[in-house]
């Protein structure tokens, strides 16, 4: 148990619609790290929020957007979703922006776009 | 992209040591090596990290070469419950991002 909780679990989406993915951090962990993970890949970075500011974002476009909230909670926001975004969904909070802290993840949202 | 590369796939047999390899070609200097690993349907989980000198906690050792361009992270006694996928990953530290590659699937076998 990492402390990092995420909801829902599993969603299912048409291609078009928007959806939102909600994770709790642990307590006194500043920073949040998105991740989506494809089948049969490893995560790859969406972008990282430390103290309520988007602090670096991988090769995610603009539809991908987050928000972050001071009572350790965050959110990630997909637009116009892609057959494509189909994908585990992971958030990763730690106490600082460097990974020189331990990210700890959450067990994912699995997001199903027909 | 990811950094590193490491084998598809390894098989150890329960209770003895798995010794995972990963090379780093490209490290430079002020990046450390991670070690994450996924057990199926989970988050990845923290092992161990290091930058030049050899590290070892309760999960696990890591052996990182003079040159820093290979690693291997070691499950002294592994079990059924090792059986994930292992990444190494190569990071500055202050860039907060983890670049994963495909990993290696252990699979711990009786």
């Amino acid at each position: 148990e990492t402390g990092v909780t995420q909801s829902p679990t599993h969603l299912i989406k048409t291609r078009g619609q928007q959806v939102t993915l909600r994770c709790s951090s642990q307590s006194g962990h500043n920073t949040v790290s998105w991740y989506q993970q494809a089948l049969g890949q490893g995560p790859q970075f969406i972008f990282q929020y430390y103290r309520e500011e988007e602090n670096g974002r991988g090769n995610f476009p603009p539809r991908f957007s987050g928000l972050q909230f001071p009572n350790y909670s965050s959110e990630l926001n997909v637009n116009a979703l892609e057959l494509d975004d189909s994908a585990l969904y992971l958030c990763a909070s730690s106490k600082t922006q460097t990974t020189w802290e331990t990210q700890y993840f959450g067990p994912g949202t699995r997001l199903l776009v027909l | 992209d990811a950094k590193t590369t490491q084998p598809t796939s390894m098989d150890c047999a329960e209770g003895r040591a798995a010794n995972l390899p990963c090379n780093h070609s490209t490290i430079s200097g002020n990046e450390y090596v991670y070690w994450y690993r996924q057990i199926h349907s989970q988050g990845p989980q923290y092992i161990i990290h290091g930058l030049k000198n050899n590290e070892t906690n309760e999960m696990a050792s890591l052996i990182i070469t003079e040159d820093r361009k290979s690693s291997t992270l070691i499950l002294p006694h592994a079990t059924l419950r090792d059986t994930a996928v292992y990444y190494c990953i190569d990071s500055s530290g202050n860039t907060g991002k983890l670049i994963f590659g495909q990993g290696t699937t252990l699979q711990v076998k009786p």
